[in-house]
């Protein structure tokens, strides 16, 4: 499984765009990149899903060069509700079972 | 969809009773995950089921740990023996293993466990 480094913690301002990098250099040739987010007293929920280039939803954009050793989760003029716990997390996809491995996650604060 | 159902939401008891937890996946779901989360240790996969089968167990602390999957509905964690190290919120994932693109896991709300 691949391991992943991310940020601790980051603070953000209302209306900013947030950006946080995940770095997963062992990264495996049929792993996806999957971020969750988990906000206090819930389970994670998932935010955004990529194995290369870029994808947008309508929550996020999701970043992924061309190595696939890093992504970036940008998150657009963030308000105070995204105050949570952000999860980056390789995984493969294939029928033998997907055994994610949460890492410590990036605490974003988001303030007025 | 209800989404996943884990009962109870919260549960405080002594150190040596038994605590079972239940959880109800998503209808359909295939995959069945059990997560402990504390301060110290973050987010852990303790067992995972395929299919009702048992996957892989290693993350299962110790002995006193068991989990069953009866049937494609439900599902139980039990600890017995209760410790204090055991407080933690335990959640409770379920997925469409194959279903393509990845497997996005679904989360439940979580058991909050306090053992005295």
């Amino acid at each position: 499984l691949a391991k992943t480094t991310q940020p601790i913690s980051m603070d953000s301002y209302e209306g900013q765009e947030v950006n946080i990098t995940c770095s997963h250099n062992n990264i495996a040739t049929n792993d996806y990149i999957t971020w969750y987010q988990q906000f206090p007293s819930q389970g994670p929920r998932f935010i955004i899903q990529g194995y290369k280039t870029k994808v947008t939803n309508e929550v996020a954009s999701l970043f992924i060069p061309a190595d696939r050793k890093s992504s970036t989760l940008s998150l657009p003029r963030v308000s105070l509700s995204d105050t949570a716990v952000y999860y980056c997390l390789p995984g493969p996809n294939n029928n033998a079972g997907n055994m994610l491995t949460f890492g410590g996650g990036t605490r974003l604060m988001v303030k007025p | 969809d209800a989404g996943v159902i884990q009962s109870p939401r919260h549960e405080v008891t002594e150190m040596g009773q038994e605590v079972t937890l239940r959880c109800k996946p998503i209808s359909g779901h295939n995959s069945l995950f059990w997560y402990r989360q504390t301060m110290m240790r973050g987010l852990e996969l303790l067992i995972y089921f395929n299919n009702n089968v048992p996957i892989d167990d290693s993350g299962m602390p110790e002995d006193r740990f068991s989990a069953k999957m009866p049937n494609a509905s439900f599902s139980t964690l039990k600890i017995q023996p209760s410790e204090p190290r055991d407080s933690a919120v335990y959640f409770c994932a379920s997925t469409s293993l194959g279903a393509g693109f990845g497997e996005t896991q679904y989360f439940g709300p979580g058991t909050r466990l306090l053992v005295l």
